[in-house]
């Protein structure tokens, strides 16, 4: 079975400062795909990026990036140069396991 | 908007009553799949329909259930309703075949579920 571990329940980040979002995982799958989603105030689920076991670089969409440390189970969504939108929840999830969500607040 | 539709958007029905909530897929999408998201359990899995199959169970109950028609939209059925399901349910969507660990799967807008 897999399990997702996100330990932060809430960040805050200064517009235009970055953002690491936690999230370790656990599985036995040789093969995976780690996949971000952001979830407003007004409840839409919103696919982010994905990254794969077997990839080779670390996945960026735009201003998200993943920071995928295989050996540790880590696959921490760093968002750059934050805006006011970006404040909602933050999900990891693998295989259809969610974690608890990381929710983020963005500081004017 | 990703493409994958749900209705109706909002429910509000008394604790005993059924309902069916309604989901159409991405077009070309054959994997469906249904979550409950409540306060209290974060969100779950509950059930993945492949093309018309049913292909995985999470914590789904058993006065819940849910089929795939061969047009690939996919109905969730909940029965005996209590105040404890009131949640926001959704529906999402993947291309390929369930097995595949890399499959994105794409959130519809959910159906929000209150039962008084």
């Amino acid at each position: 079975a897999q399990k997702i571990t996100q330990t932060q329940p809430g960040m805050f980040v200064q517009e235009k400062e970055a953002v690491t979002l936690d999230c370790t995982y656990d599985t036995s799958d040789p093969s995976y795909g780690l996949f971000w989603y952001k979830q407003p105030s007004s409840g839409e689920m919103i696919f982010l990026i994905y990254q794969g076991s077997y990839d080779q670089q670390n996945a960026t969409e735009g201003r998200y990036s993943l920071n995928f440390q295989k050996a540790r189970k880590s696959a921490n969504l760093v968002i750059s140069a934050s805006q006011l939108g970006d404040s909602a929840m933050y999900f990891c999830a693998m295989r259809g396991y969610f974690g608890t969500g990381t929710s983020l607040t963005v500081i004017p | 908007d990703s493409g994958v539709t749900q209705t109706p958007k909002h429910l509000i029905t008394a604790t005993g009553q059924r309902v069916t909530l309604r989901c159409s897929p991405r077009s070309g999408d054959l994997s469906v799949y249904w979550y409950q998201q409540s306060l209290d359990q974060g969100l779950q899995f509950l059930i993945q329909y492949y093309n018309g199959e049913e292909r995985a169970k999470g914590n789904i109950l058993e006065r819940f259930s849910a089929q795939q028609f061969p047009d690939l939209h996919s109905e969730l059925n909940l029965s005996s309703l209590e105040l404890g399901d009131s949640a926001l349910y959704f529906c999402a969507s993947s291309p390929r075949s369930p097995l595949s660990p890399t499959d994105t799967q794409y959130f519809g807008p959910g159906t929000r579920l209150t039962v008084l």
